[in-house]
């Protein structure tokens, strides 16, 4: 298996909604990440992963809230949204943590997520 | 903090014809790497430099890493259809982080 898997793959929330996003990955990898990525713009980082611990926070708004239960499975939990959060969040995982060798990124195919 | 820019910001060719896109970054980088990402798709790892003055081939696509480290180019020789889409870079600075570039948006047309 050489894919990471994202649920939903469209989601429209309200800004009082909680909902969560799903990423999962069975290649092994130790690191895995959260993007957000708007039109026509580099994805930008939100969160990094290595070994299951929570290694880089980009100063992301608390309203984001990171969770990794296994080595496979990466969630993104959101709650009390903005309209300028809408946005194609990215999941990716990769061979190695960040010990200043980064390896290639598998990404998933992304969570559009529109917020009303 | 870490900046990397790429140009052009967009380039429309006609198919058969030769692409270049370049990317700049601000600091010294331990690495590069190039993804593609095609309309409304996801980015795909392409390549990954790590040798100063380092040069890959794929096919139709050269890649070269800068001797300072600080740069790099992707080159596609006669562009087909199949290669529209935006090409990032992405380098390891010091922090390692990994930080896409700004990106290139390659239209081909007939």
């Amino acid at each position: 298996d050489t894919e990471v898997t994202q649920t939903p793959k469209h989601l429209v929330m309200g800004m009082t909604n909680k909902k969560s996003l799903k990423c999962e990955q069975h290649m092994g990898h130790r690191a895995m990440y959260w993007y957000k990525q708007k039109a026509k713009k580099p994805p930008e980082l939100m969160f990094v992963y290595s070994y299951e611990k929570l290694s880089i926070n980009e100063s992301v708004p608390s309203r984001f809230s990171p969770e990794c239960p296994n080595s496979s499975l990466l969630n993104l939990h959101l709650h009390a949204l903005q309209p300028e959060d809408s946005a194609l969040y990215l999941c990716a995982s990769s061979q190695e943590g960040i010990t200043g060798v980064n390896y290639g990124y598998t990404f998933g195919s992304g969570t559009r997520l529109t917020v009303v | 903090g870490q900046q990397v820019m790429q140009i052009p910001q967009y380039q429309h060719v006609q198919e058969g014809e030769d692409f270049t896109t370049y990317c700049n970054s601000s600091t010294t980088l331990s690495n590069i790497q190039w993804y593609k990402q095609r309309p409304g798709g996801h980015p795909v790892f392409l390549i990954q430099l790590v040798k100063s003055g380092e040069v890959k081939k794929q096919k139709r696509l050269t890649f070269q890493f800068g001797e300072a480290k600080k740069n790099s180019s992707l080159h596609i020789t006669a562009t087909q259809t199949t290669d529209v889409g935006t090409y990032f870079c992405a380098g390891t600075g010091t922090a390692s982080k990994l930080t896409f570039g700004t990106g290139t948006r390659l239209q081909v047309t007939l």
